[in-house]
């Protein structure tokens, strides 16, 4: 059973840095097609996909957000990392980590809200 | 910035049938790049719906049917039930991008 959980802190100030956790487990990062992938959701607002990295190391961003973001991995811990620098009012969202299999993403975790406020 | 566009609302009463359209580009769907759903229910995180234009994982009702043609998709909802309250997302990939797009998302309503 593959499960994702999502962990960071729940407020940031204007200007820092956002580093978020994803801690999986029931599946292996080295498998051929896997992968694993950030989306967020602003309030009331859309699904925004964020970033993705495959079982080969292969990173993506979208593109309006690639200066800010990096996406790792740390298959030993089973740990995916998020970092946003220069975080801004407008990225306030709850921030879901998402197994991928090659085009969509079919399990998710809880997600977790980011306030970001002064 | 989501790139396909889906309508705001969709409503129907318990046991209608209600579709969600998902429009795309040249650059995602129209490129013959597969289509996903997903259902967000209040309070909860995405579920997978349908995967490949018109998959269901196992344990979603066949309630729920893909479909795709051309750079559009959409998604049926047979038998609607008050459980099928909340919000529907479409996704595919965009070759431009060299990345995953998501739908405006569509609020289903059941009357």
């Amino acid at each position: 059973q593959i499960t994702l959980k999502e962990s960071g802190p729940p407020l940031v100030k204007p200007t820092q840095t956002l580093t978020l956790t994803c801690t999986f487990s029931g599946f292996s990062f080295n498998t051929s097609g896997v992968g694993l992938g950030w989306i967020r959701q602003s309030p009331g607002k859309a699904l925004e996909w964020l970033a993705y990295i495959y079982w080969d190391d292969d990173q993506r961003y979208t593109p309006s957000l690639r200066s800010r973001l990096t996406i790792t991995k740390d298959t030993s811990k089973n740990r995916l990392v998020l970092v946003m620098t220069a975080m801004e009012p407008g990225d306030t969202a709850t921030y879901y980590c998402a197994h991928g299999r090659i085009q969509y993403f079919d399990y998710w975790g809880q997600g977790i809200l980011v306030t970001v406020s002064s | 910035q989501s790139v396909l566009t889906q309508p705001p609302s969709v409503s129907g009463a318990p046991g209608q049938r209600v579709t969600i359209s998902c429009t795309g580009s040249s650059s995602n769907t129209g490129a013959g790049y597969d289509v996903h759903w997903y259902q967000q229910l209040p309070g909860t995180a995405p579920k997978l719906l349908i995967f490949g234009d018109k998959y269901r994982p196992s344990g979603v009702p066949d309630r729920f049917l893909g479909s795709k043609s051309g750079a559009s998709a959409s998604l049926a909802i047979t038998g609607l039930q008050a459980e099928d309250e909340g919000d529907y997302y479409c996704q595919s990939y965009d070759r431009s991008l060299s990345g995953y797009v998501f739908g405006t998302g569509t609020k289903v309503t059941v009357l």
